[in-house]
Parts: structure tokens; sequence; C-alpha cells
């Protein structure tokens, strides 16, 4: 089953930590996205690329790294310097073929710093 | 600055009637508009999508029009099945689709009442 998946779906850090979420792709897309979902806003952009080790800010960078070392690998790091941490992160990728459908996304993780 | 606005937050729709989502954009350079459905905890889906060389596009129940002028957009969902019950999010684009860099709208919640 071709999809992309984010691991875990829950997690749980104490403030001051750093923690790395997984997102994972075997659609064979170039473009991946990290998004972060909070209560009554929009997906915001945290980090793009659009091709192997190379990576582009979105509009809530700060506080966050990212890294595309494969294809079908864009693990996000969250930061201590991130202020408010606890979200709902959602991946997702997309083909660079033009006109075809747009960004599948993951599943989620659910990020809880106590 | 709010580029993708969806006003209302929530809306309820009885079974079988027609469900009329609307949303409204600021950036004239957007020029592809998308769709996406997203359950709780859950990652979006997309539903459906158009360009701005268009002004409606249809597939099965669900319809999205596009008032360039008027910088808005609605999605039509007839007739409304109580599996449509979700946040439904608005997304624009300032490029072709592939790599594209969405901005999302903050959903809405939409309930089917049986």
């Amino acid at each position: 089953d071709g999809g992309i998946t984010q691991s875990p779906k829950y997690l749980f850090r104490k403030e001051g930590q750093n923690v790395t979420l997984s997102c994972e792709q075997n659609l064979n897309h170039d473009a991946m996205y990290w998004y972060r979902q909070d209560p009554g806003q929009g997906l915001r952009l945290i980090y793009y690329s659009q091709i192997v080790n190379d990576f582009q800010k979105g509009d809530i960078a700060e506080g966050y790294s990212v890294s595309r070392e494969k294809k079908e690998s864009f693990p996000l790091t969250v930061t201590s310097a991130q202020k408010n941490p606890t979200a709902f992160y959602l991946c997702a990728s997309s083909s660079d073929l033009p006109f075809t459908d747009t960004q599948y996304f993951g599943p989620g993780t659910r990020l809880t710093v106590l | 600055d709010q580029q993708v606005k969806q006003n209302s937050p929530s809306l309820s729709v009885q079974e079988g009637r027609i469900s009329i989502l609307n949303c409204d954009y600021t950036n004239s350079m957007f020029d592809y508009f998308l769709w996406y459905k997203k359950y709780p905890a859950e990652g979006p889906t997309f539903l459906i999508s158009i360009s701005s060389i268009k002004d409606k596009n249809e597939d099965g129940r669900f319809t999205v029009f596009l008032n360039k002028s008027a910088k808005h957009l609605s999605l039509h969902i007839v007739p409304s099945q109580p599996g449509d019950s979700a946040v439904y999010f608005c997304a624009a684009s300032a490029t072709p689709p592939g790599n594209e860099k969405l901005t999302f709208g903050t959903g809405t919640r939409l309930t089917i009442i049986p």
C-alpha cells in the first residue's frame, strides 16, 4: 500500500527536550511538507522540501529543524526553542508532475509537551 | 494576515439537503484552489480542486464554484450524508499544482443531522 506514515501517533515530552517526529512516504514523491495544526487555526506550513538535500522555511519555521537525506524521509525536530510546541503535526507529500492531484497527508502526530 | 478565510467555523445541515461551505481569499496571485476534508486526529484528505481558468468543477456529490472577481469560492455537497460530517479546509496556491506551497483557511466544521 502506498502512502505516508507518521510515527508515533501520540508523543509526550518534557519541556526543554528536543523531539523528532518521523515522516516516511513510499509514493515516490519529490516534495514533502510539515504543517502544524492548532485549535481554531488552519494548517500552517513549517518547512518544505522539493528535492533531496534541499529544504525551505515555511511560515512558522522558528524553533524547528528538518533534514532530507532520503527521498522517502523528512523528519522534523521540535527544538527547545519552540515556545509552544504542543500541537498536531501533519506531514504531506506531493508529486512534481504538473496538474496532478495535490498533497497527500499522513495521519499526524499529536505532540504534548509537559 | 489571513490570506484564506473561512468565516463560518461551523455549519449544521439536515441529511439529504445541500451543504454550502464558503471560502474567501485576498491574494490575487492565487490561481489554484483545493478543498480538504479532515476527521479528528487524522490527516486531511484531498476532496476537489479548481483552477482559476474555470468557474466550476464537479465530482460526484461535490461541486466547487470559483468567483475570481469576488475572490470567493464555495463547496457544495448534495445530497449531504452523515459521513460528510468533518472539518473542511479551503486551500490556495499561487503556483501550478505539484510542489505547491498551500495556504490553508481555518476550517469549517460541518455536522450532518440525521
